[in-house]
């Protein structure tokens, strides 16, 4: 069956700029994952949305950076006024039963290249 | 959550079985310890997951002593192929949400021809 697909792959844009990721988990996977990898480091944990609950911001690095979960399937990525720091690459994950050490299953990622 | 520690790098060569072992002194009574495979420009790939003694499935075994204190990944028979970062990883099945796993630096396992 079909993974989780990110979109796009790799994305440039200039510093100022608004731009929007996209993840599609799994489908029936209640609980998705947002992280933030940058070259030769861990993942940082981002935003979690687990079933109908408020989703868990607190990874979030700054107010500039917001994501929301459309009909508990799609969820967007949206980092607004873009900084150089933010270039990394964006992973997404989901799983299939709510829980914090849950398996997840992960896309490819989107690379983000702030100029 | 309880932290982990595995080392930073380690190299073999084809053919030879590969042990990576995580130090997780203070992992609670409800913590799983979950391993995950991650190959360059790809995500992580869960491999493992186990609670006590040892867990085997198609790709891995996973040890665990007694006091669970520390873990080891057993890769059987290792190919150029399995050069990747490995991350141990320590958390319960918890639904609160404040019970996030963190995902270190990992291990980076490179297989030497």
């Amino acid at each position: 069956g079909a993974g989780v697909s990110q979109s796009p792959s790799n994305k440039v844009t200039e510093k100022g700029k608004d731009v929007e990721l996209r993840c599609d988990p799994i489908s029936g996977h209640t609980a998705l994952y947002w992280y933030r990898q940058s070259l030769g480091q861990g993942l940082e944990f981002l935003i979690y949305f687990q079933g109908n609950s408020a989703p868990d911001k607190s990874g979030l690095p700054s107010d500039r950076f917001s994501a929301e979960r459309t009909g508990g399937s799609v969820s967007t990525l949206t980092i607004q006024r873009t900084q150089q720091e933010d270039s990394a690459v964006y992973l997404c994950a989901s799983s299939l039963v709510q829980g914090a050490n849950q398996p997840q299953h992960f896309g490819d990622g989107t690379r983000l290249s702030i100029l | 959550l309880a932290k982990t520690t595995q080392p930073i790098s380690m190299d073999s060569y084809e053919g030879q079985e590969v042990n990576i072992t995580c130090s997780h002194n203070n992992i609670a009574t409800n913590d799983y310890i979950t391993w995950y495979q991650q190959f360059p420009s790809q995500g992580p790939r869960f491999i493992i997951q186990g609670y006590k003694t040892k867990v085997t499935n198609e790709v891995a075994s996973l040890f665990i002593p007694a006091d669970r204190k520390s873990s080891t990944l057993s890769l059987p028979r290792v190919s150029l192929s399995d050069t990747a970062v490995y991350y141990c990883l320590v958390g319960p099945h918890s639904k609160n949400r404040d019970d996030k796993i963190i995902f270190g630096k990992g291990t980076r396992l490179h297989i030497l021809p």
